[in-house]
Order: structure tokens, then C-alpha cells, then sequence
């Protein structure tokens, strides 16, 4: 059975600062799929970055960051120099089959960045 | 990656009736998905659509109570059925295509 945590029920930050969305996960195949996807206020869920569990290099989208390690099951999320519209709820995924659509999620990270 | 367009919205429902929600998706994609998010909490896998036959199940949902329909690879329906309060969600749709995964705006369901 796969499993994905976010011990991080809610956050929050002034703006400028960063923060660090943890993420950790639990499954028993060798070939997995992890993701990060933002829930906003009106309710879409948005994609943020797809990673295979064979590419562990670390990825860097504008203030964006993400560090994946496989020693420590963890995906964890980085916003640099946070902003009031990074104020969202972040949900991290695993899905264990190649058709990414179906994943578990984690209960989310609800992050408050105030001005 | 494809656009999913998801309708309605929103929607407040008496209980007792049912509500279809439809998903089009602007390109063909090998799979879709039904998300439930009750409120405050993660998305639950509630089925796989299954083009041209019937969606496979997760536990503890049932083809009675949420009925999905796939007729092609662009479009899917699912059907909230005898609502009661405890149905009111978001519902989501999702398509992927091997890696790709991209949703629908989702619908807010409120049922009094």
C-alpha cells in the first residue's frame, strides 16, 4: 500500500521569507511518480512538478525548489522569498502506475503567507 | 498537457436528487479519473473511467451511489446519486497520459 504524509498541517510566514513544505512517502515499488500540485482559494488544483523515482536531481523553477531523497522517502518543497500569492493549500502525490492520474494524495499543507 | 473543462462549477442540490458532472477534455487521453475532496480535507480516488466499459471502483464507493460514464476518449460523466449533505465535496475529474496528469476545475457541491 502506498502512503504519503505532510506532518505540516499549516504554515505560516511573513513575506520574504522561505518556507519548506515537507513531504514524506511510503510505498513498495521501485518505480514510482511523486508530485506537487497548489489548491488556491478558488479550488483548481495545479500542477507544479512531476518527479520519477529514478531522477533524483534536485529541481529549481524560479522561487521554486524541490528535494528529493530517496534514503528518507522525502519530496520536500521549498518557496524562496515567499509571496502573499503563494498563499494555497500544497498537496504532495505518489502514484505507483504510469498513468499519473491516479495517485494518492497527502492531506495537504495549508501555507498563509502574510504581507 | 490537455485542458480539462469541468461543469458545473458549482452547484447546491436538494437531498434526494442527483447531480451528473461532466468532464471534456480538448485531446485524447488513455485515462480519466474521479476525484471526492470532502471539505478541509485530500483528494480520494473515487474511480477509474474506463472507456467504453464499465469504471473500476476504489473502496468504499459503489457504481449505485456514483454511476460514470466514458463513451470516448474525451469525455466523461459522473453522477452523484440520492444525495445527502454528507456528499457535499469538491469533485474533480482528472486525465493522464502516461506521466501527465492535469485535472478539472473541480465542482463545489452543496447539498441541503
Amino acid at each position: 500500500a502506498q502512503k504519503v504524509t505532510q506532518a505540516q498541517t499549516e504554515i505560516s510566514v511573513v513575506e520574504k521569507e522561505d518556507v519548506t513544505l515537507d513531504c514524506v512517502y511510503e510505498t513498495r515499488d521501485t518505480t514510482y511518480y511523486l508530485f506537487w500540485y497548489k489548491q488556491p482559494p478558488s479550488g483548481e488544483l495545479v500542477f507544479l512538478i512531476r518527479r520519477n523515482s529514478f531522477d533524483e536531481q534536485n529541481e529549481i523553477s524560479g522561487r521554486y525548489s524541490w528535494n528529493f531523497q530517496k534514503s528518507t522517502s522525502s519530496f520536500n518543497f521549498t518557496i524562496t522569498a515567499s509571496q502573499v500569492v503563494d498563499s494555497a493549500v500544497y498537496f504532495c502525490a505518489l502514484s505507483e502506475d504510469t498513468n499519473a492520474g491516479k495517485s494518492t494524495f497527502g492531506d495537504g499543507t495549508t501555507l498563509t503567507v502574510k504581507p | 498537457s490537455a485542458v480539462i473543462s469541468q461543469k458545473p462549477s458549482r452547484d447546491i442540490c436538494q437531498r434526494g436528487t442527483s447531480l451528473t458532472i461532466q468532464c471534456q477534455v480538448d485531446s485524447q487521453v488513455t485515462m480519466m479519473f474521479w476525484y471526492r475532496q470532502q471539505p478541509g480535507q485530500s483528494l480520494t480516488l473515487i474511480a477509474t473511467a474506463n472507456q467504453g466499459s464499465e469504471a473500476t471502483y476504489e473502496s468504499g464507493f459503489v457504481i449505485d451511489k456514483f454511476p460514470i460514464s466514458r463513451p470516448n476518449l474525451t469525455f466523461s460523466t459522473l453522477t452523484v446519486s440520492n444525495m445527502s449533505p454528507e456528499d457535499s465535496s469538491i469533485y474533480l475529474c482528472s486525465g493522464s497520459e502516461n506521466t501527465e496528469a492535469f485535472f478539472g476545475q473541480g465542482t463545489r457541491l452543496t447539498v441541503v
